[in-house]
């Protein structure tokens, strides 16, 4: 069974930083592209960043370029995800999300997605 | 970059109902997309990607469809738990985006 297991939210104040880490399981990592998306509270998805299966390549939304650093250990099966400068409008779940098939090349559907950790920016 | 716009935004019906969900791209994206369901307080469902190809373990009762600009998820025989939050998604060559959304609720 696949699973998806976020941590490292929590509250922090604008300018402040964070890494959120995620575990996986039940499925070879190596095999996956991995991503992470985001979903401010009562609002909607937003795509934050992907990583190849090498670690070799990583891409990020505009909003996050520059700030955000998304990173993979396949030896330990995780996922990570470096935030700094963070920003009120950062608040939000962060899920990690698996790639829908593997060796994909930037187009992949996701399947599997874990339950999210919740990031509040506030002073 | 390409944008989604779902339409409608809230959608009322009843239970049994067929309902049709579309998603406009900005440009054309071939048959790039999937379609996602939420339920409150739960993490996305994958129903169909591919435009038209279903997701294993999805009801039959979902189906999608459509290809360049414009694409439809149809649910036929609206059931109890289909009354939550569904979202288009856009994936080809490193880009990634989602439709604002469309909020299916009971009459």
């Amino acid at each position: 069974e696949v699973q998806l297991l976020e941590s490292g939210g929590n509250l922090v104040q604008p300018g402040g930083s964070l890494r959120l880490s995620c575990t996986a399981s039940g499925f070879t990592f190596s095999h996956y592209a991995m991503n992470w998306v985001r979903q401010a509270p009562g609002k909607g998805l937003e795509w934050v960043s992907t990583i190849s299966t090498t670690g070799g390549s990583t891409y990020y939304a505009d909003s996050v370029k520059g700030r955000f650093t998304i990173s993979r250990d396949n030896s330990r099966n995780t996922l990570s995800l470096s935030i700094n400068n963070l920003r009120p409008e950062d608040t939000a779940r962060y899920y990690c999300v698996k790639d829908g098939l593997r060796y994909c090349s930037g187009d992949c559907h996701f399947d599997y997605w874990g339950q999210g950790t919740l990031v509040t920016v506030s002073s | 970059d390409i944008q989604l716009t779902q339409s409608p935004s809230t959608l009322s019906a009843s239970v049994g109902d067929t309902v049709t969900i579309t998603c406009r791209a900005s440009q054309s994206i071939s048959n790039w997309l999937a379609w996602y369901q939420q339920t409150p307080g739960k993490a996305p469902k994958v129903l169909v990607y591919k435009a038209s190809a279903l997701e294993s373990g999805v009801p039959s009762r979902f189906s999608g469809s459509g290809s360049g600009t414009e694409f439809n998820l149809t649910i036929s025989s609206l059931q109890p738990e289909d009354f939550v939050t569904y979202y288009c998604q856009h994936y080809y060559s490193y880009s990634w985006t989602f439709g604002q959304g469309t909020r299916v609720e009971i009459k």
